[in-house]
């Protein structure tokens, strides 16, 4: 069963303007880490945030912020004032901490920022 | 400090031939991966590591083979290359735990051609 779902194929979004990454996750363990991947077309995977099932608040990195309803089990990107060089693919990736826990990916949202 | 490096970058195949998929981290990670990214897939987990001597099966492992003698490598081998296994490889390593600093660290990636 799918663990990740990221249902935006593709999403645009002009310079300076805020943009929202969805993604869904399912699981049964109370305990599991949330993390955003970034991909530029040169092909390398960049952190950019994470979220722990027990953490009280939302997480932040600089631009990036992520919107954690763990009720809804979402774990939404937003990244604020858009920047050219945020055109990439974007992953949410999870990883259970029960028995033998691998890391999950979603799909991936293709971001297209335009000036 | 080099993080994970992984060799080759690119690679061309014959349909039939074996080759290995070199992995090394110098952050004494104890959890290591190999992903396969194809367009629209997303990255799908081949094999995984927890330790050395431990390894253990992902989503897609059929035609690949995995060892891990040391904490550092954690080659992937192709036994008889088809085209299907075209592919972009990652290799990946991180902490087995959830928590702050526990993202994975990603390999260049491997661009495979299987002619």
């Amino acid at each position: 069963a799918q663990k990740i779902t990221q249902t935006q194929p593709g999403m645009f979004v002009q310079e300076k303007e805020a943009v929202t990454l969805d993604c869904t996750y399912d699981t049964s363990d109370p305990s599991y880490g949330l993390f955003w991947y970034k991909q530029p077309s040169s092909g390398e995977m960049i952190f950019l945030i994470y979220q722990g099932s027990y953490d009280q608040q939302n997480a932040t990195e600089g631009r990036y912020s992520l919107n954690f309803q763990k009720a809804r089990k979402s774990a939404n990107l937003v990244i604020s004032a858009s920047q050219l060089g945020d055109s990439a693919m974007y992953f949410c990736a999870m990883r259970e901490m029960s028995g033998y826990s691998t890391l999950t990916f979603g799909k991936g949202t293709m971001l297209l920022v335009s000036p | 400090n080099a993080g994970v490096t992984q060799t080759p970058k690119f690679q061309v195949l014959k349909t039939g031939q074996s080759m290995t998929l070199q992995c090394a981290q110098d952050m004494n990670h104890e959890y290591m991966s190999w992903y396969r990214q194809d367009p629209g897939m997303g990255l799908r987990l081949i094999h995984y590591s927890v330790g050395a001597g431990i390894t253990d099966q992902g989503e897609v492992p059929n035609g690949y083979n995995v060892s891990r003698s040391t904490t550092e490598d954690f080659p992937l081998r192709l036994l008889s290359a088809a085209p299907s296994q075209t592919s972009v490889y990652f290799c990946a390593s991180s902490y087995y735990r959830t928590g702050r600093g526990t993202e994975a660290f990603f390999g260049q990636g491997t661009r495979l051609t299987v002619v």
